[in-house]
């Protein structure tokens, strides 16, 4: 079975600074695709970038970035010039189809980000 | 602004009562979900509709009763709930049916609590 790490529960970063949330994966397929989402007390949750594992090349999206290493199961998010409104919780998510056709997200368990002022 | 609309924005309500959630989408999207998410958790997958026919039921007990009317909406028909049932419910769409890799569209979710 897929499973999906997120081993920092909470993390704290200056407003401005960079931070870089981690993320691991297990799974034994080779065509999958890897999502961040982003969940404000607002509580909607938004795309914030994802990956396809057929590509070498990291996604990038304004400020946001992933370093996937594909070998190492690996697929952190990287906030740079990190805002007030970027405070929130982050969850990595998997997703691969299934023998039956349907897709689903395999969630991580979330890293709270909290940027200071 | 979301583009997927929950309402209502909270619930409480009783165990005895029967109530309703639901959720609306314009943007065109024939795969609609349900997820229940407590506290700090991650969301979990309730039921799957796509092209409007129930396609995944994540062995959800019965007193949680999905529909799907039109592409456009879909409810969650509550009855008979229990203390551990109360939570964010959030609804999520995506653009083609369920059989495609595509992100999903959240809604801000209903927070429901039981008394």
């Amino acid at each position: 079975a897929q499973t999906v790490t997120q081993s920092q529960p909470e993390m704290s970063v200056q407003e401005a600074e960079t931070v870089t949330l981690s993320c691991t994966y297990d799974t034994s397929e080779s065509n999958y695709y890897l999502f961040w989402y982003k969940q404000p007390p607002s509580r909607q949750m938004i795309l914030v970038i994802r990956q396809e594992a057929y590509k070498q090349q990291n996604a990038t999206e304004n400020r946001f970035s992933v370093n996937f290493q594909k070998a190492a199961k690996s697929f952190s998010l990287k906030i740079s010039d990190s805002q007030l409104g970027d405070t929130a919780m982050y969850f990595c998510a998997f997703m691969k189809p299934s023998d039956s056709g349907t897709y689903k997200y395999i969630f991580g368990t979330g890293t709270r980000l909290k940027v200071l002022a | 602004d979301t583009e997927v609309t929950q309402t209502p924005k909270h619930l409480v309500m009783g165990m005895t009562n029967k109530k309703s959630l639901k959720c609306e989408q314009h943007m065109g999207h024939r795969a609609m979900y349900w997820y229940k998410q407590k506290a700090k958790k991650p969301p979990e997958l309730m039921f799957v509709y796509s092209y409007e026919k129930l396609s995944i039921n994540e062995s959800v007990p019965s007193r949680f009763s999905p529909e799907c009317p039109n592409s456009s909406l879909l409810n969650l028909h509550l009855h008979a709930l229990q203390p551990e049932d109360s939570a964010l419910y959030l609804c999520a769409s995506s653009p083609r049916g369920q059989g495609y890799n595509q992100p999903q569209h959240f809604g801000d979710g209903t927070r429901l609590s039981i008394l």
